[in-house]
Parts: structure tokens; sequence; C-alpha cells
């Protein structure tokens, strides 16, 4: 497809669990971008990367996540031992460079949904 | 710090009416960008504007205008004659310029319902 595609669409696991979340961006964006959406509120920054490496994580909540772009497009956001805290919708976006160069535009998926039991 | 107010949790109006949603945003920094995003049932966020503040210039683009004021930092979003497919949960954002605009701060939306 065109657009971000982002899979799982719906998870659920238990407390204590590991998780992976993919995201493949846009053809030929640079940028890739995770965000975390809990019920009733807006997105939160989780991180950012351009290329293959991690130009912000200052969004990650703790050591428990973790993210990976090892070739430039797919991302995958990793979370280890999971706590209920941890459901939400999971968003990725991407753009074709630093959105400072351009109208700012970022691309969202759909979403992960997330649910820790 | 870094903050996006968005007051209205839920607005309801009937088809045709106007609607403004209000955004009132916090910063230090003195060049910033602000954005708006509409979220529909799907669930995908969709990109409607960036402003950088130093261009205070209203914008119009159809039925959507918006009107940045430096002086009481505020982003108001107006849709003029709405209609069904405008309901959605719509986001005010803010970003830092260094950040290149990437790293978002989202108020928490208002959800708007549009009444046929």
């Amino acid at each position: 497809g065109a657009g971000v595609s982002q899979t799982p669409s719906n998870k659920v696991t238990e407390k204590g669990k590991y998780v992976e979340l993919r995201c493949d961006p846009i053809s030929g964006h640079t940028a890739l971008y995770w965000y975390r959406q809990s019920l009733g509120q807006g997105p939160e920054f989780l991180i950012y990367f351009q290329g293959t490496g991690a130009a912000d994580d200052s969004g990650l909540p703790n050591d428990r996540f973790f993210a990976v772009r090892p070739e430039g497009s797919v991302s995958t956001l990793k979370i280890q031992r999971t706590e209920r805290g941890d459901s939400a919708v999971y968003l990725c976006a991407s753009s074709l460079m630093n959105p400072g160069s351009n109208t700012g535009e970022l691309f969202f998926g759909e979403g992960s949904r997330l649910t820790v039991l | 710090a870094q903050k996006v107010t968005q007051a209205q949790t839920e607005i309801s109006v009937v088809e045709k009416e106007d609607v403004t949603l209000d955004c009132v945003y916090e910063t230090r920094d003195t060049t910033y960008y602000l954005f708006w995003y509409k979220q529909p049932p799907s669930g995908e966020l969709v990109f409607l504007i960036r402003r950088n503040s130093f261009d205070e210039q209203n914008e119009i683009s159809g039925r959507y205008s918006w009107n940045f004021q430096k002086s009481t930092s505020s982003f108001n979003f107006t849709i003029t004659a709405s209609q069904v497919v405008d309901s959605a949960v719509y986001f005010c954002a803010l970003s830092a310029i260094y950040n290149q605009g990437g790293k978002l701060i989202f108020g928490q939306g208002t959800e708007l319902s549009v009444k046929p």
C-alpha cells in the first residue's frame, strides 16, 4: 500500500510478556516516528529515527522500551516485561526528511492497539 | 516546558453551523511550529496545517481557517458550514524549530460531532 503500515493492528498480551510492534513507512521516507496514544489523550512522542539511527529517544518511558530501524526503512518497537499501564495505541509516522525542511507533514499509520491483561 | 491545551473536550453542532476549536499553547522557545491534525474514527492522524511562529498571517483553505495570535498564545481553528464528514477528533500540536518539527507536543484533542 501507499501509506504507513503497522502490524499487528491489535495485540492482546499478558502482563510480563514481550511484545514487538512493526512499522513499515512510506517508501523513500527517511524520518520515522513512534508515538503512544492513551484513551482520550493526544499522542505522546516516544522516539524519532533519521535513517537508521535514533535521533531522539527522549520520549521512551523507561528501559523496557526499545526501538530499532536496522536498514533505515522498517522499524520495530519492542516492549519487555509488559505492564498494564503500557496498554495504548502505538502510532507510527514517517516523513520525507526532517520535517523542518518541508510542510511539516507527518504521515501516520492507523496504529497498533496493545492491551496488556 | 512546552504544553498545548485544548479546553473543549467535546463539541456537538448541527450541519452547516460554523464551529471554532480553541488551542492555547505554552513554550519558552522564541521560534516554534504549530500544527492541527484530524483523527477520524479509523484512527489515522491526518495533517491539516503547519504554521511558523514568525508568520502570524491567518490562513484559509476552503471551509477551514486558522487564526494565530502570538500575543495570546492561541492557534484557533474554524470550520465554516460544517459537514457530517468533519466529525472527528482534532488535535493541536506544538514543536520547537530546533527539533525541526518532528517531535510534536499534542493537546488532549477536541471531539467534534456534526449531526445532520
